[in-house]
């Protein structure tokens, strides 16, 4: 089964600029995050989806981030325009649901690493 | 607001020792526990997952224990090898869904 695919894996931009990060869950999980994670700390939730619905948006910066996942399958991250303080690695995972007994287990794909200069 | 809280930061132990990771959390209200890997440069690898109604999952040389009322959870790693060296991060899972993690225990395993 493949898991998280996740591009690109690096990025670098400069200050203002606008970027995209692009994700596909595994096969049938019908839950996407989008995490960000600054070095040395744990990952932070930025978007929950359910299908094609945002279920939590709440620590998302609406001024500059966006995300959405048409069709309920893949989703795109995008930031415009960045800052520094947004060089970090964002991280995609999925979870399972409505398939068999429902255990919450996140899976994670290798992450996009932004740096803005 | 769930807390987690993961101590030490770091820790380095010579190759063969038996070590545990701690990790705590405020609101025992949770749905389940989950230990991750994390590769320097690479995306979280899980390790274990604890259910809210189980109190320990074993995986090889890892044991991981759950004891919600006092709000912490271990990971037990028995004859540690340097490829064991990673940073460890716990994520807390409430009923509502929502995962919060810890800042994770970087490992260091020496030859």
């Amino acid at each position: 089964e493949a898991g998280v695919a996740q591009s690109p894996r690096y990025k670098i931009i400069e200050k203002r600029q606008s970027v995209a990060f692009w994700c596909n869950p595994i096969s049938g999980h019908a839950t996407l995050y989008w995490y960000q994670q600054i070095l040395g700390q744990g990952p932070k939730l930025l978007i929950q989806f359910q299908n094609n619905g945002v279920v939590d948006d709440s620590q998302l910066p609406k001024d500059r981030f966006s995300a959405e996942r048409l069709k309920g399958v893949d989703s795109t991250l995008k930031i415009q325009p960045a800052k520094l303080e947004d060089s970090a690695v964002y991280l995609c995972a999925s979870s399972s649901a409505g398939r068999g007994v429902f255990t919450g287990e996140l899976f994670f794909g290798e992450g996009s690493r932004l740096t803005v200069l | 607001k769930q807390e987690v809280t993961q101590i030490p930061a770091a820790l380095s132990v010579p190759e063969g020792e038996n070590l545990v990771l701690n990790c705590s959390f405020t609101d025992s209200a949770i749905y389940n526990l989950q230990w991750f890997r994390q590769d320097p440069g690479k995306g979280l690898t899980s390790l274990l997952l604890i259910q809210s109604s189980q109190r320990e999952q074993t995986s090889g040389r890892l044991n991981a224990s759950l004891d919600k009322s006092s709000g912490r959870s271990t990971l037990y790693i028995a004859a540690s090898q340097p490829g064991d060296s990673a940073t460890y991060l716990c994520a807390v899972r409430t009923n509502a869904g929502k995962s919060t993690f810890g800042d994770g225990t970087t490992l260091t395993v020496k030859p």
